[in-house]
């Protein structure tokens, strides 16, 4: 069975500082990892993909994969009070669907 | 573009009662996903679809039916509601998943409790 395993916090960071949110998986096969922030009580909402080992950068967002180790992580920098959040990780494994994890809550303080 | 659009939004069922999750959309998406998701339990797949007429179970079917006559349309349905399926309902669509890189785009949810 897939699975996707992410710490669930809280994590507490202040305005300003680097939020850094992992994520492991278990099927060494999966190809697209994405990470999806959920604002309390809405819907996911994509905010990064990565397919290749390395770092991808979009504004304050990196995401970095590492399919050696199985881990993908997101970092954001500069954080906002605006950025608390739940964080979602999802993997899929070359199959139709997504296999997500329970998510991280991120909390920034002003 | 309303992109995913899900009906109702609340909704409140006796036990015993049946009612179909409506979720429409107009991307021209051919694969679509109902979730459930309960508090600090992330998302869990009920059934999706890769295109009409084509429907598979995901992690949690039972006391779940779906059905795709249409590209746009997955209705979700609650046969004989229980307490167990009071939870946050999601539908999710994407294009075809050739090379496993297209993100699910998600509607707003329906929240369900059953009494």
């Amino acid at each position: 069975q897939k699975e996707v395993e992410q710490n669930s916090g809280p994590l507490s960071v202040p305005e300003g500082a680097i939020a850094s949110l992992n994520c492991t998986y278990s099927d060494r096969g999966s190809q697209s990892f994405f990470w999806y922030r959920q604002y309390s009580g809405k819907s996911p909402e994509l905010i990064m993909s990565i397919y290749s080992n390395g770092d991808k950068e979009d504004g304050r967002f990196t995401a970095q994969l590492n399919k050696a180790s199985q881990y993908v992580s997101l970092l954001i920098r500069d954080s906002q009070p605006s950025d608390s959040a739940t964080y979602l990780c999802a993997v899929n494994s070359g199959y139709s669907t997504l296999t997500f994890g329970k998510g991280t809550m991120l909390l920034v303080s002003p | 573009n309303a992109g995913v659009t899900q009906t109702p939004k609340f909704r409140i069922l006796k036990i015993g009662q049946s009612m179909t999750l409506q979720c429409a959309q107009d991307m021209n998406h051919n694969y679509m996903y109902w979730y459930r998701q309960d508090p600090g339990m992330g998302l869990k797949l009920i059934y999706y679809s890769v295109g009409a007429g084509i429907t598979d179970k995901g992690e949690v079917p039972n006391g779940y039916n779906v059905s795709r006559s249409t590209t746009e349309d997955f209705p979700l349905r609650l046969e004989l509601a229980a307490p167990s399926q009071t939870s946050v309902y999601f539908c999710a669509s994407s294009y075809s998943q050739t090379g496993s890189r297209q993100p699910q785009h998600f509607g707003d949810g329906t929240r369900l409790s059953i009494l």
